[in-house]
């Protein structure tokens, strides 16, 4: 199947600091990538769409001056956490599409575990 | 709206099938989904059915659709200790998301 490269898979900041997530199709192009949330024991929270060239879509709730997306290229997405909070603190999973008749297929990496204090 | 509903927990013991169930609301989802997750890693894709049809099957995994009653099962055979982790259920619906499920946690008993 296809890789999907998450980085970095574990980050600590203070309250205040900004943290960049970084998503990375490794074998494959992705014109779409999407960024989910999961709290403990919960599901996984679509966040945002990730659209190369293009602004990002945000799932509503979700705020765009807080949570900035860039897909810079069609392998790569990002996604910065600014001004992080504690409430802020959650495992983030990127994902993308490939595979299949109609690119079907969710790949996903192996995640963020961001924490802050 | 579009919700995806699964039991949270199973317990069962090695060498027995379990059954994860998964209840979906959104008729017009195109493809249906089973992941796995192990502890603080990603989710990895187990297996996926066409929503026009009603079994798949794979190696030790059996997905059972009835696109009626929106249900959707995974039957994982001959149940071993590395099979503990969280099964997520996901539809891709008519709209292009993808929408899980809270999980269900799969424990094994040796």
């Amino acid at each position: 199947g296809a890789v999907v490269s998450q980085h970095p898979s574990r980050v600590i900041c203070k309250s205040g600091t900004s943290v960049k997530i970084e998503c990375r199709s490794l074998d494959f192009q992705a014109t779409t990538m999407f960024w989910y949330r999961q709290f403990p024991k919960k599901s996984l929270m679509l966040m945002a769409t990730s659209n190369e060239g293009s602004k990002a879509t945000y799932e509503q709730g979700v705020e765009k001056d807080k949570f900035l997306i860039n897909h810079a290229s069609l392998t790569l997405s990002t996604l910065t956490v600014t001004s992080a909070h504690p409430e802020d603190s959650s495992f983030y999973i990127c994902s993308a599409p490939s595979g299949g008749a109609t690119n079907e297929k969710l790949f996903f990496g192996s995640g963020t575990q961001l924490s802050v204090l | 709206g579009e919700d995806v509903e699964q039991s949270l927990f199973l317990s069962v013991r090695e060498g027995d099938s379990s059954v994860i169930n998964c209840t979906y609301t959104d008729s017009s989802s195109t493809y249906l989904y089973w992941y796995k997750q192990e502890p603080g890693a990603g989710l990895q894709l187990l297996t996926y059915i066409f929503s026009n049809m009603d079994m798949k099957q794979d190696q030790r995994l059996t997905v059972l659709l009835n696109k009626k009653d929106k249900h959707l099962s995974l039957r994982i055979a001959d149940t071993q200790t590395g099979d503990s982790a969280i099964y997520f259920c996901a539809e891709k619906t008519g709209g292009f998301k993808t929408i899980f499920g809270a999980g269900t946690r799969l424990f094994v008993k040796a």
